[in-house]
């Protein structure tokens, strides 16, 4: 089982529906949870992070933390063309120990 | 501020030769992973340097090393090249200790042939 899993997609919506990108993790100690965005060509970028069970929004963007289940998603509202890219879940196991998943790709159809 | 500096940005090696990465962090910090991407495979965690040490290590063969100076300039070395090496080498900067935001550079395209 790899320490964090997405589905590797590609996630295809229409503009201004909701994407929905998923994420699971095996370490029960996991402390910090990233979301990073990767255009093609280019290096990640964070977009959001949560450390606390619930939801974080910021903008078009709502993070979901279950530590119960070991779950973290990210919900973009309205999405739109300029989503579209590699969106990678990242978990912090503490120990300075960062592990990214392979990345969701996500297309956002005009 | 500048950012994440990776040199050189590309590099094409022969099976067998050896390659040394460097990475300059932002200013301040003092935390440095390195990351190999490849295709289907996402960012795979090489290893981390906090204040010259390292302080993590991931699955990779004794062939991939690294180090880190007291400036916090970090370096990774691949020696025996081996044609799946061929991937983006990514170095992230972190201001503590991993459980905050990665500010990565621009990458190491490594091609082995």
């Amino acid at each position: 089982q790899k320490e964090v899993e997405q589905n590797s997609g590609p996630l295809s919506v229409p503009e201004g529906a909701i994407a929905s990108l998923n994420c699971t993790y095996s370490d029960r100690g996991s402390q910090s949870f990233f979301w990073y965005r990767q255009y093609s060509g280019k290096s990640p970028e964070l977009i959001m992070f949560i450390y606390s069970n619930g939801d974080k929004e910021d903008g078009r963007f709502t993070a979901q933390l279950n530590k119960a289940s070991q779950y973290v998603s990210l919900l973009i509202r309205d999405s739109q063309p300029s989503d579209s890219a590699t969106y990678l879940c990242a978990v912090y196991t503490g120990g300075f120990k960062t592990i990214f998943g392979a990345g969701t790709r996500l297309f956002v159809k005009a | 501020k500048a950012g994440v500096t990776q040199t050189p940005r590309y590099l094409i090696k022969t099976r067998g030769q050896q390659v040394t990465l460097s990475c300059s962090p932002i200013s301040g910090h003092r935390s440095v992973s390195w990351y190999q991407q490849t295709p289907g495979q996402g960012l795979q965690f090489l290893f981390e340097y906090f204040s010259e040490t390292q302080r993590n290590k991931g699955n990779f063969p004794g062939r991939f090393s690294g180090r880190q100076f007291s400036n916090s300039r970090s370096e990774m070395n691949v020696s025996t090249l081996e044609l799946g090496d061929s991937a983006l080498y990514l170095c992230a900067s972190w201001r503590g200790r991993g459980n905050t935001e990665a500010f990565f550079g621009q990458g190491t395209r490594l091609t082995v042939v």
